[in-house]
């Protein structure tokens, strides 16, 4: 079946301006996961949402990020007023219920100007 | 607080070499072990878990991996390297205990470098 999906695959954004990257999950995957690969640096996790429990958002580095999952598939992060040390890339995972392993998607490339 | 080392940026190789690369962690509880690829411009592709059981792990493309509990490692092997096996790795470790969520902590990752 597909894999996990991500758009777009790049950005380009002034700062201050925000932008919305989605992702989409492989299909019956009840976990979601946003972490974010900067240059030189290994990957950072964001968030994580499984079902419907309250998200966990521990890894957000900011209140100018936010995520959300409607329906309990699709998700989308918002970075507001973005700054330039925003850029990065931006991955998401998905696993089932009650398995450890992730699978990523190929990661939205986010460049602020 | 969970944490993952890997102490070398690069790791070359020449092909039909075997090749290692290290990775220690450090959890509360029991851990489990993962190690991923990734090619350039791609997105992380799973290679192997270490969850229980035998500590020696075989996953793909020929690698493998064995956790020592006792040096709180989690290597990646491969008998003898291939110019493709050429990318950056991740090891990542997650605590068993649940209240440490379910994220994963990744190193900051080797990239292995085969000359043919």
């Amino acid at each position: 079946g597909a894999g996990v999906s991500q758009s777009p695959s790049n950005k380009v954004t002034e700062k201050g301006k925000d932008v919305e990257l989605r992702c989409d999950p492989i299909s019956g995957h009840t976990a979601l996961y946003w972490y974010r690969q900067s240059l030189g640096q290994g990957l950072e996790f964001l968030i994580y949402f499984q079902g419907n429990s309250a998200p966990d958002k521990s890894g957000l580095p900011s209140d100018r990020f936010s995520a959300e999952r409607t329906g309990g598939s699709v998700s989308t992060l918002t970075i507001q007023r973005t700054q330039q040390e925003d850029s990065a890339v931006y991955l998401c995972a998905s696993s089932q219920s009650g398995q450890e392993t992730q699978y990523f998607g190929p990661g939205t490339r986010l460049l602020v100007l | 607080a969970q944490s993952v080392a890997q102490p070398e940026d690069q790791v070359n190789v020449a092909e039909g070499n075997p090749l290692t690369v290290k990775c220690t962690y450090s959890v509360s509880g029991n851990p489990y072990l993962f190690w991923y690829v990734q090619y350039p411009n791609r997105g992380l592709q799973f290679l192997l878990k270490y969850i229980t059981g035998d500590n020696l792990v075989k996953g793909s493309y020929g690698f493998e991996a064995e956790f020592n509990k006792s040096q709180t490692s989690f290597h990646l092997k491969k008998p003898s390297a291939l110019v493709s096996d050429s990318a950056l790795y991740f090891c990542a470790v997650r605590d068993m205990e649940k209240s440490s969520g379910d994220k994963l902590t990744f190193g900051t990752g080797t990239r292995l470098a085969v000359r043919p």
